[in-house]
């Protein structure tokens, strides 16, 4: 049972226009969500955050929005560059009493930036 | 500051073999963890440490995985009879404690079972 799920396995963007990618979780207990950029034969790269105390976190060209009532988030990249093309992972996590649990990751969408 | 430090990189073996990865973390960091990543999957938690004690190795397949994390500092896993179901990426992070969400990922060991 996916926990996290991110249903587009791609998508294509032209340079400069807004890049959205989006997740949805089922979980009720995750309180922390994460996205994660992973070029090939890298490590995923920690890009941005929200507490599920807040409802969007901005951190220059991104910007996250989570929306608790629809259990869904977005990441938001404007405007985008060729450097942006790589796999975008979403991670959420719980606090289970012992501090942050692992987290559980979505399968991650491949953004391709087209000049 | 320097980052996460994986080795060996790439690693092919036979199944029914043993093989032994290793990992540094960012110096400071007091919680480690080791994920599996498969082809086409995200990363899955393995197991967590806080320090030398482990947090949870629910998902750690007992009979043949085991970790350990000796000194609080780095860590090696190891897998014991390996299966051709074993070949994926095999990530550590760390972060500074267990109050802290984010996580630095390795570069990844890369294992191929034939």
């Amino acid at each position: 049972d996916q926990q996290v799920k991110q249903n587009s396995p791609s998508l294509s963007v032209q340079e400069g226009r807004i890049s959205i990618l989006n997740c949805d979780y089922t979980n009720s207990m995750f309180d922390y969500f994460l996205w994660y950029k992973k070029y090939p034969a890298e490590g995923p790269t920690f890009l941005i955050s929200i507490s599920s105390i807040k409802d969007k976190n901005e951190d220059g060209r991104f910007t996250v929005f989570l929306n608790k009532s629809a259990k869904h988030l977005s990441l938001h990249i404007v405007p985008s560059q060729p450097g942006d093309s790589a796999v975008y992972f979403c991670a959420a996590s719980a606090d289970s009493g012992g501090g942050a649990d692992g987290l559980t990751f979505g399968k991650g969408t491949h953004l391709i930036i087209q000049p | 500051e320097a980052g996460v430090a994986q080795s060996p990189r790439y690693k092919i073996i036979e199944k029914r073999q043993s093989v032994a990865f290793w990992c540094n973390p960012i110096s400071g960091h007091a919680t480690l963890y080791w994920y599996q990543q498969i082809l086409g999957q995200g990363p899955k938690l393995l197991i967590q440490f806080q320090n030398n004690g482990v947090v949870d190795d629910s998902q750690l397949p007992k009979d043949r995985f085991s970790a350990e994390r000796l000194k609080g500092v780095d860590s090696t896993l190891k897998i014991q009879p390996a299966k051709l179901e074993d070949s994926a990426v095999y990530l550590c992070a760390s972060s500074l404690g267990l109050g802290s969400y984010e996580q630095y990922f390795g570069p990844g060991t890369r294992l191929t079972v034939t």
